[in-house]
């Protein structure tokens, strides 16, 4: 039974630039929400997505987009890089509204 | 005040030692609460979920003690095994999406 996974695992971007980052949700698992973790910080939640929809929203300005398919998949989608989006962009999968979450190995973004 | 507040660390123990980590929250209307663990750029991963009655998992006890708004995880016969962070997780508003406080880094050394 395949985890959460996603792609690409390193990226690196200069300011100015637009990102994409992939996360496929573990088997089963319908719900997909994107952190932020900043070193040294915690994960920040950015939004989470169901049924294709955007469901929930972090403190995070609209540079930050995401779309769910049909598969369940999901994608980020930072526009505008500035060198404070540097971090480790972590996607979590889980059921419907439980708040079990479970963590892909994570993106790790760093923007020059 | 950040809505999940964590020791700051780091903690550097021997092996065998008992640690605790405590943590405050400021919404009184989260239900949940949680322990991750968090290896050295790896992904967080759930150690322990956090309930009223407090529980119990082997070497680990976690507490939560709702008016005063804390919560708490001891590790007892500390080993090497265990290094790591501690990220201690809540549930925002709408108990939709976890608030992560910053993490507390163990160091157990032989």
């Amino acid at each position: 039974d395949a985890g959460v996974t996603q792609s690409p695992t390193h990226l690196i971007k200069t300011r100015g630039q637009q990102v994409t980052l992939r996360c496929s949700p573990k088997s089963g698992h319908d719900t997909v929400s994107w952190y932020q973790q900043a070193l040294g910080q915690g994960p920040q939640f950015i939004f989470q997505y169901y049924e294709e929809e955007e469901r929930q929203r972090g403190n995070f300005p609209d540079r930050f987009s995401g779309h769910q398919f049909p598969n369940y998949s999901s994608e980020l989608n930072v526009n505008a890089l500035l060198l404070g989006d540097s971090a480790l962009y972590l996607c979590a999968s889980s059921i419907g509204t439980s708040v079990e979450q479970f963590f892909g190995p994570g993106t790790r973004l760093t923007v020059l | 005040r950040k809505e999940v507040e964590q020791d700051p660390g780091p903690f550097n123990v021997p092996e065998g030692a008992t640690v605790a980590f405590n943590c405050t929250y400021s919404n009184s209307a989260s239900q949940s609460f949680f322990w991750y663990r968090q290896d050295c750029r790896k992904e967080p991963k759930l150690l322990m979920s956090v309930y009223s009655s407090g529980n119990e998992d082997g070497r680990f006890t976690a507490q939560l003690n709702r008016a005063s708004q804390y919560i708490s995880l001891l590790i007892r016969d500390s080993k090497l095994s265990d290094s790591a962070t501690y990220l201690c997780v809540g549930l925002n508003q709408a108990g939709t999406a976890l608030i992560f406080g910053k993490g507390t880094t163990l160091s157990v050394s032989s």
